[in-house]
């Protein structure tokens, strides 16, 4: 069965700093990963799929199918990048519905 | 161009009512999915529909039923309702080219 994990719930940064969101996975075959973002009490937006390789608002994720992660990073947080980040994963295996993570919480203090 | 439109956003029941969510998308989206969403717990599959006409169960089907009255509309009943039901509800529909577009969300409170 396939399984993301999330191991922070909450990650507190500085603004400037750099913030990296761990996401590891378990899958027989090729997954495909995804990240949610969720601003307060707003709709999960599509912030990072893996098969693209793009970078949104400064975010970038690098799928490592050796140490099946694929973990969210951005060098400089920004105060407006507060929110809870899901990881997801997708696959044929699993019907190609989303399996999500547990979710972090990020929090950028000015 | 509205996506997924659920209804209503917020919700209060007594232990033992019934009440329907509903969930629209406009974007002729096959597959549609019904999520709840928990702290610490992420997105939990309920049930979803692969097409019209299909539905399935997922990861935590128990005390709900669903309707996919048509390619657009897909509907998540609770016919008696229970605290532990107190979550918020996300209704998704699949991107052809991967990942889900999600609605707003339905916020129910079980008393």
């Amino acid at each position: 069965a396939q399984r993301v994990t999330q191991p922070e719930k909450l990650l507190s940064v500085f603004k400037g700093a750099p913030v990296e969101l761990k996401c590891n996975y378990s899958y027989s075959g090729s997954p495909e990963l995804f990240w949610y973002v969720q601003y307060s009490r707003q709709r999960l937006q599509l912030l990072l799929r893996h098969i693209s390789r793009e970078s949104i608002k400064g975010f970038t994720a690098d799928l490592n199918k050796g140490e099946t992660s694929f973990h969210l990073k951005k060098p400089f947080a920004q105060e407006e990048d507060s929110a809870m980040y899901y990881c997801a994963l997708s696959g044929w295996a699993a019907g190609n519905k989303l399996t999500f993570g547990g979710g972090t919480r990020v929090l950028v203090k000015p | 161009n509205a996506g997924v439109t659920q209804t209503p956003k917020f919700q209060v029941l007594k232990t033992g009512q019934s009440m329907t969510l509903q969930c629209a998308q406009d974007m002729n989206h096959n597959s549609m999915y019904w999520y709840r969403q928990d702290p610490g717990m992420g997105l939990r599959l309920i049930y979803y529909s692969a097409s019209e006409g299909t539905t399935d169960k997922g990861e935590v089907p128990n005390g709900y039923n669903v309707s996919r009255l048509n390619k657009r509309e897909f509907s998540l009943r609770l016919e008696s309702a229970a605290p532990s039901q107190t979550s918020v509800y996300f209704c998704a529909s699949d991107r052809p080219e991967g990942g889900y577009t999600f609605g707003s969300g339905t916020r129910l409170t079980v008393v």
